[in-house]
Formats: structure tokens, C-alpha cells, sequence
């Protein structure tokens, strides 16, 4: 069974501070990363991709992944209220299908 | 460009009734999607289609769920009979390719589904 796996949270951080939300998979021929937020009430929108080892930044996301390690993460700086939401990662496994997380739920406060 | 629409966006039903949610896909997406997402949990799939085929539907209770894509473009979903842990929000998403190559899905509003 494969599997993503995230906290489900909710991470409270300070607004201005960098937020960091984690997600592990289980398959080792996952080739393509992402990160949806879904603000409560709506659907999920996807906000990064990542395919590659390393960092990739886009404003004030970057996101990491390492793939020896199974762990591909979202930082967010300078957090704002409108970042609360809830963050969803997803994993294009070793046969391009999509494996979501749980999702972490995250507060920014004022 | 129209994103992807769906309705309708709250059905209350009682329980053994039936329902059925409609999905039209972002003009030229091959690929439809139709998810469950259950509140605090992420999205469970349905069943995808490639264009009118059925690429997946492991996890699609046959029993009681059904859907289909005509002419590779409309979608419709249907519950019957409805029971209680069907009570879920069901999204509809779409994408040019299959997601896994990208991963870009693009969401409908949902349908809220509540079965009393």
C-alpha cells in the first residue's frame, strides 16, 4: 500500500515567521511532488511542484525534496494570515498515479 | 478560460435514497477525476477516466457507485442506494494530461453530500 504521509497538525506560527510542513512516501519510484492548499470550504489548488532533488523557490514557498530520504517538504516565509489553510501534499508514484496525503492544517496568527 | 464546474453544491438525502452530481471538465482536458474527501482527510479517487475510458476505479464501491463520461467530456456520479459514511464532499478535477505527469489538477467546487 502506498502511501503519504503528513502532520496532521494544526501548526500554529507566528504571522512574519517561516512555516515548515512535512510529507514522507513510502514508494521509491515516486518521480513528481506537490503541494495543494485548500482554504476551508473550497478545493484544493496546487501551489508548487517538484521533481528533483534540491530546493525550488516560488516567492515565499520553496519547496524540498529529498528523494533518498522519502521526504519532501513546503516552507513558508514571511507567513501571512491569508496563508491558513489547509496544505496537502501529493506523490506521482512509480506509476504516474497521484497518492495524496492527509493534509496539515495550518494557522497563522496575528 | 471556464474553470471546472460541477452541481449541484449541497444534496441532503436520507439514507437508501440515490443522488447523482454532474461534472463538466475545463474545455480540452482528457483526463476527469472524481474524488471523495471526507472532512479532515484528503481526497480519495473515485475513479479516472481517459477521455471515455476508465484508467482506474480500484477504489470506486461498485456495489453502489457508479459514474460515467460520455463523448470524453461530461460526467455524471451516482449513489445508490446512499448510506451514511457517503456523506462527503465529492470533487471533480480535471487535467490536460494524466495527473501523475504533472500533477496539475484543476478542482471543481465540490458537491457537499449529507445522508441523514
Amino acid at each position: 500500500q502506498k502511501e503519504v504521509e503528513q502532520n496532521s497538525g494544526p501548526l500554529s506560527v507566528p504571522e512574519g515567521a517561516i512555516a515548515s510542513l512535512n510529507c514522507t512516501y513510502s514508494d521509491r519510484g515516486s518521480q513528481s511532488f506537490f503541494w495543494y492548499r485548500q482554504y476551508s470550504g473550497k478545493s484544493p489548488e496546487l501551489i508548487m511542484s517538484i521533481y528533483s532533488n534540491g530546493d525550488k523557490e516560488d516567492g515565499r514557498f520553496t519547496a524540498q525534496l529529498n528523494k533518498a530520504s522519502q521526504y519532501v517538504s513546503l516552507l513558508i516565509r514571511d507567513s501571512q494570515p491569508s496563508d491558513s489553510a489547509t496544505y496537502l501534499c501529493a506523490v506521482s508514484d512509480s506509476n504516474y498515479q497521484l497518492i495524496w496525503g492527509a493534509g496539515t492544517k495550518l494557522i497563522i496568527k496575528p | 478560460e471556464a474553470g471546472v464546474a460541477q452541481s449541484p453544491r449541497y444534496k441532503i438525502i436520507e439514507k437508501r435514497q440515490s443522488v447523482a452530481f454532474w461534472c463538466n471538465p475545463i474545455s480540452g482536458h482528457a483526463t476527469l477525476y472524481w474524488y471523495q474527501q471526507i472532512l479532515g482527510q484528503g481526497p480519495k479517487l473515485l475513479i479516472q477516466f481517459q477521455n471515455n475510458g476508465v484508467v482506474d476505479d480500484s477504489q470506486l464501491p461498485k456495489d453502489r457507485f457508479s459514474a460515467e463520461r460520455l463523448k470524453g467530456v461530461d460526467s455524471t456520479l451516482k449513489i445508490q442506494p446512499a448510506k451514511l459514511e457517503d456523506s462527503a464532499v465529492y470533487l471533480c478535477a480535471s487535467s490536460h494530461h494524466g495527473g501523475g505527469y504533472t500533477g496539475e489538477l484543476f478542482f471543481g467546487e465540490g458537491s457537499r453530500l449529507t445522508v441523514l
